[in-house]
This record gives structure tokens, sequence and C-alpha cells, in this order.
């Protein structure tokens, strides 16, 4: 059968407010970095990415920051709307891994009316 | 542009029987194709990497002769559950990327596996 573990986090934000969610890799020898946003029974949705010679990238009401000294990614949403609701995975890319992504865990995001 | 489609969306079969999954990309050409697991709330775990007209690449712990995966053009590849059973119910989705865009991957909308 299917696995039973944890429940993915999940981060509760009240319409409009900022969210920023967090993700931690694991290879610092990673090259590129992506986020994704999954919503229920679709596949992931490309929303911004980042390669690992910048620490900081600007989309449409997301930014992206790189912190290689912690391994750690976020992704910030601004002015969240309830359309935002989604999980959102991050995934990298090692340098001289080919193009295969290695996702995270994931986190669940709530937008509150 | 850079749409990936998959089909069927759902499938229920009985245990035993096989299943055949196609993904396309539809206005580019995909080089290579990945084919991916999804348990509810859990990530994506790649299964295996596909290029045009040679063998797939699967990865560790992926049974190649459960998981059939035929890359035959650059816009279609096929993933097979072969005697399928309970345990094989998951979520499987595809992605493409082309030669030009080489980081970049394009995901199907998945495919909802139920196997009774």
């Amino acid at each position: 059968g299917e696995s039973v573990g944890l429940h993915l986090p999940t981060l509760s934000v009240q319409e409009g407010d900022n969210s920023i969610i967090n993700c931690a890799y694991s290879n610092s020898a990673s090259d590129y970095f992506i986020w994704y946003k999954q919503e229920s029974g679709k596949g992931p949705q490309f929303i911004i990415d980042i390669r690992s010679n910048m620490d900081k990238r600007q989309g449409q009401r997301v930014t992206v920051l790189l912190n290689k000294t912690v391994k750690h990614l976020s992704l910030q949403i601004a002015a969240t709307q309830p359309g935002d609701s989604a999980v959102y995975f991050c995934a990298e890319i090692p340098t001289g891994g080919g193009n295969k992504l290695t996702f995270g865990t994931g986190t669940q995001l709530k937008v509150e009316l | 542009g850079a749409v990936v489609s998959q089909h069927p969306s759902r499938v229920i079969c009985k245990s035993g029987t096989s299943v055949k999954i196609e993904c396309r990309s539809l206005d580019f050409q995909a080089t290579t194709m990945f084919w991916y697991r999804q348990f509810p709330k859990k990530s994506l775990m790649l299964m295996a990497t596909s290029n045009e007209g040679s063998k797939a690449t699967y990865e560790q712990g992926v049974e190649k002769d459960k998981f059939l995966i035929n890359h035959a053009s650059l816009t279609l590849s096929t993933l097979t559950v072969t005697s399928a059973h309970p345990e094989d119910s998951s979520f499987y989705i595809c992605s493409a990327s082309s030669k030009t865009g080489y980081y970049e991957q394009y995901f199907g909308p998945g495919t909802r596996l139920t196997v009774t």
C-alpha cells in the first residue's frame, strides 16, 4: 500500500500578507534551484529559478533567496492570494548531475480569507 | 508554449493487468523525458530518465521490468506498469525537457492510477 508518514509542513497566512516558504537543500554542489507550485491533483508548475552564482532573484510577486553558506533557499510571495494555496516544492540540480531534479519535501500553503 | 500532456488522467485497473500511460510534448521536441511517482502528501520521486531512441535509465530501487518506459519519438514517451498490484497505486507524473532549455523541465498534469 501507500506509505504513511508525516504530513506536509503547513504554512497558514491571511490573504494579503506576505508568505515565506523555506527549504533546506543537501548538496552543496548544486548548481541550479527551482521552486514549483503544485495544486491538488495536478502536475508541478514552474514558479521561479535561481542559479548558484546568484543570491536573489525576483519575479512577479515572488522572490527567491539563496544562502549557499547554510544551504538554504526561500520563496517569498508578496500579497498572498487565495489562488496561491497549493503545495510548494523546491528542487535542485547538482553540478554534473545532468538535468535530473531532486525535489524537497514540500510545504502546504493555506491562504485564509 | 511548452505544454506537456498525459493520458489518461485517471485509470482504474484490476490487479494483474498492465496499464500504459502516455506523455506527450505538444509544442516542442523533448530530447529527454522523466517519469516521477508521487504518494499522497509526499514529494515527487524520480523513477527514470529516458532519451529519445535509447533505453531508459532507472533510479535505484525502481524495477525496470515492472515499469517499462519507451521514448519512441521526440514528442512521446510511455510508461507501462506491468502486472499491476495495489501497491502500484499512485500519482504518476512525467516531465519533458528540450535540448535548448537544458535545465527546464515542463511537467504533465499527472495520471492517477488505482489498482483494485
